[in-house]
């Protein structure tokens, strides 16, 4: 099994342009979330999607928008990226809200660089 | 508000025991993870306190105190690949929130 896939592993943006940060699972996973990781900062939730259908704001949700596109697929966008984005993205998904004994599973994550 | 401590670094040899402590102040709890995470890599599940006591998975044991807002995860007979970071994150209904984590050096 996959677990959890993103793409691209490693991108550089120039201030202002866009993307499109990818996840899937194959977990038959119901939640999903989308983590950034700075230096000395820990994790910080971005968005996430408890169930298919809805999404959620995290922590640090201000220069991001998110799309659960089916239960697999959760993208991240940042529409008009800054150098303060610049951070090491993790999607990560769980089999349900309120099971977080079971554990989240990460992707490898995403290093992005805005210049 | 919300509050997570940990300490920021902790160095122990080979062979030997380490605690990591974590205190927390959170609304709507519901359990406390730990996560390890080796440089460059992803955060990996180790275990997760629902109720107060210890649990145990091999090497590794973690600890909650709800009435103290208090864990500690224990790892024994450290080895060398132990050497990471470790995360403790108190979860909620929906959501985990992860500390800025504690780098653990093992040396020889």
């Amino acid at each position: 099994n996959a677990g959890v896939t993103q793409t691209p592993k490693f991108q550089v943006l120039k201030t202002g342009q866009s993307m499109t940060l990818q996840c899937a699972q194959d977990m038959n996973h119901n939640s999903m979330y989308w983590y950034r990781q700075d230096p000395g900062m820990g994790l910080r939730l971005i968005y996430y999607s408890a169930s298919e259908g809805t999404t959620d704001k995290g922590e640090v949700p201000n220069g991001y928008n998110v799309s659960r596109l089916n239960k697999r697929e959760f993208s991240l966008r940042l529409e008009s990226a800054a150098p303060s984005q610049t951070s090491v993205y993790f999607c990560a998904s769980s089999e349900a809200a309120g099971t977080a004994g079971y554990g989240y599973t990460f992707g490898s994550g995403t290093r992005l660089t805005v210049v | 508000g919300q509050s997570l401590e940990q300490p920021s670094e902790v160095t122990a040899v080979e062979g030997a025991i380490v605690q990591i402590n974590c205190t927390y102040q959170t609304s709507g709890f519901y359990g406390l993870s730990w996560y390890q995470q080796h440089d460059g890599g992803a955060p990996t599940f180790l275990s997760y306190n629902a109720l107060d006591g210890l649990e145990e998975t091999g090497r590794f044991s973690s600890f909650l105190s709800r009435s103290d807002s208090y864990g500690y995860l224990l790892l024994q007979e450290l080895q060398m690949k132990d050497s990471a970071s470790y995360f403790c994150a108190p979860s909620g209904y929906s959501t985990l929130t992860f500390g800025k984590g504690t780098m653990l050096l093992v040396s020889p």
